[in-house]
This record gives structure tokens, sequence and C-alpha cells, in this order.
């Protein structure tokens, strides 16, 4: 069975502090993808990783991937609170094509930072 | 350019009532995705269309539910007759081969009573 599973699947954090959402696959995707999505908003891209190792940074939030290990880490660090959101991972969805957007989703992380 | 431009943002409709929603992708875009996202299941792909041609309608959930891309510019996702179950936010994406990511419309909250 295809899946992508996050955890946790909510994250209450305060403000300054660090954490990682850890997002597990069991495709054999060499990609993943992370999404952000605000409440009533739509998807909007944060993240693409495209081979084993890839680590992308973009201000407080830094992914990384391991294709050996099925594995996809979003690092925070120094939690603010425009960072609250929900937060997704998807991998392709086998023989997708080539269609960047064939996608399977994990279920998201709802991230609240507290002051 | 605009983004992909979902119509109408919300929707309420009685239950049997033809519903259609529509989504404008980004110009150029090859391929075109239709989503749909509740809480319990999460975000589900429909159907996909490559260059107006729909290639997987798997995830179309049943016969009630039907996509169509007459053009490159414009599809619609009907559902006739629709139930309260089909109640979801329905969300359209675009992209490009050889572009690594789709771009997602603002997503049409459609509400079945």
């Amino acid at each position: 069975e295809l899946k992508v599973e996050q955890n946790p699947l909510f994250l209450s954090m305060q403000e300054g502090k660090n954490y990682t959402i850890y997002c597990n696959y069991s495709t054999t995707s060499d990609r993943l993808y992370w999404y952000r999505q605000d409440p009533g908003k739509s998807l909007e891209s944060l993240f693409v990783l495209l081979s084993n190792g890839a680590v992308k940074q973009e201000g407080r939030l830094m992914a990384s991937l391991d294709t050996k290990a099925r594995l996809s880490t979003l690092h925070i660090t120094a939690a603010v609170h425009d960072l609250s959101a929900t937060y997704f991972c998807a991998v392709d969805r086998p023989n997708y094509g080539g269609s960047q957007g064939n996608l399977i989703f994990g279920k998201g992380t709802k991230l609240s930072v507290k002051p | 350019d605009a983004g992909v431009i979902q119509s109408p943002r919300h929707e309420v409709t009685e239950m049997g009532q033809e519903v259609t929603l529509r989504c404008k992708p980004i110009s150029g875009h090859d391929y075109l995705f239709w989503y749909r996202q509740t809480m319990m299941r999460g975000l589900e792909l429909l159907i996909y269309f490559n260059n107006n041609v729909p290639i997987d309608d798997s995830g179309m959930p049943e016969d009630r539910f039907s996509a169509k891309m007459p053009n490159a510019s414009f599809s619609t996702l009907k559902i006739q007759p629709s139930e309260p179950r089909d109640s979801a936010v329905y969300f359209c994406a675009s992209s490009i081969r050889g572009v690594s990511k789709a771009f997602f419309g603002q997503g049409t909250r459609l509400t079945v009573v």
C-alpha cells in the first residue's frame, strides 16, 4: 500500500524553540515535496527535494531527504508565530509519468506556535 | 501570471443538485490535477490531464463525478447528483513537465446540505 506518514500530526511549540517534523513514505520515490497550508488557503510549495541527501533551507525552515531510509525531515529553528500553519509532505505517485503534481500526500502536521 | 484560478470559491447546494467547479490553469502548463481535501481522508487526487487529455481518473469516487478539459485554459469538475458526503475543499493544480512542482489554486469549498 502506498503510504506517506507524518508525525506528529499536531505540534504546539513555543516561540524560540526548535522542532522537527518527520515524513516517512513507502514508495521508491527519489523526490519529496513540502507544502504549507494556512487555514482556508491554498497549498504553497516550500521545498522540492530531488535526490538522496538533498538539503534545502529557507529562513527558519530546513528540509532534508534520505531516500534509502525513505525519510524526510522538516526542521524548524527558533519558531515564530508566523510559522503557524499545516505542513504537508508528498511524494510522486509510482509511474507518475513525469507529471509533477501526481502526488501522494501525508495527513499534514498542524503547527501552532505560541508566544 | 495570476496563478491557478478556481471558481467559485464557495458553493452551497442542496443534495441532488448538479455542481460544477471550474479551473483555469497557469498559461503554458500542460498538466492539470483535481484534488479533494477532507478531514477524514486528507488530500486525494481525483483525476489529472495531460495536454487536455484525461490520463488517470482512478481517484474519481463514483460515476456521479466527471471532469473535462475542453481546452488548455479551462477545466471543469462536475458532480451530479451531489450528496452531503461530497462536502470538501476541491483544489485544482497545474504543472509543466520539467519544472519540479505543481501550483495549486485557492480551492472551492463545497457544502452539500
